[in-house]
């Protein structure tokens, strides 16, 4: 187990729906990112949150959107679903200053019909 | 749980012999480079990591061996168990906090 954990598990959304993500960070680590994996696919990087502001972002429109708390918790809004948006995402938490060392949370199973 | 593997390569290997599992990378400026272990309805598990001013890293049963002239990383797994069976990513990182992750390759243990 590495401390990372999402909810919920998995979720069923209507095109054009809005959904939200949550991710609880391992403790001490103040660094999230947050990836969306297509079936057969390695994971690709939409965006990292470090204290609580973004600090990168990936090739990823602007309907996807996040936050993160005070806590280092962090959520990932996706708003106007497309079919497309059905995938795996995945929340990485990370130590100050060794960003790449991420330990990654099981996954939140998003389908869109 | 479903698989994450579907249209992967697939490396099926003997128990108790060494897997050896490939990767290319893009970026001839990353300097970092990770190898994680994914299991069915499970997020990625890193397993092994090396640093761009490093050749060879050794761990428990895992060997990463990296050759940026050619931009290319393996990862040797010993005497492979069961529970080995997996699908495995490598993933480099270039100084913008961000993994770039390869495509994955699935590894099949025949016990």
């Amino acid at each position: 187990e590495t401390g990372v954990t999402q909810s919920p598990t998995h979720l069923i959304k209507t095109r054009g729906q809005q959904v939200t993500l949550r991710c609880s960070s391992q403790s001490g680590h103040n660094t999230v990112s947050w990836y969306q994996q297509a079936l057969g696919q390695g994971p690709q990087f939409i965006f990292q949150y470090y204290r609580e502001e973004e600090n990168g972002r990936g090739n990823f429109p602007p309907r996807f959107s996040g936050l993160q708390f005070p806590n280092y918790s962090s959520e990932l809004n996706v708003n106007a679903l497309e079919l497309d948006d059905s995938a795996l995402y995945l929340c990485a938490s990370s130590r100050p200053r060794e960003e790449a060392e991420a330990f990654f949370g099981q996954g939140t199973r998003l389908t869109v019909v | 749980g479903e698989s994450v593997g579907l249209h992967l390569p697939t490396l099926s290997v003997q128990e108790g012999d060494n897997s050896i599992i490939n990767c290319a990378y893009s970026n001839s400026a990353s300097d970092y480079f990770i190898w994680y272990k994914q299991e069915s309805g499970k997020g990625p598990q890193f397993i092994i990591d090396i640093r761009s001013n490093m050749d060879k890293r050794q761990g428990q049963r895992v060997t990463v061996l990296l050759n940026k002239t050619v931009k290319h990383l393996s990862l040797q797994i010993a005497a492979t168990q069961p529970g080995d069976s997996a699908v495995y990513f490598c993933a480099e990182t270039y100084g913008n906090n961000r993994l770039a992750f390869g495509k994955g390759n699935q590894v099949v243990v025949i016990p």
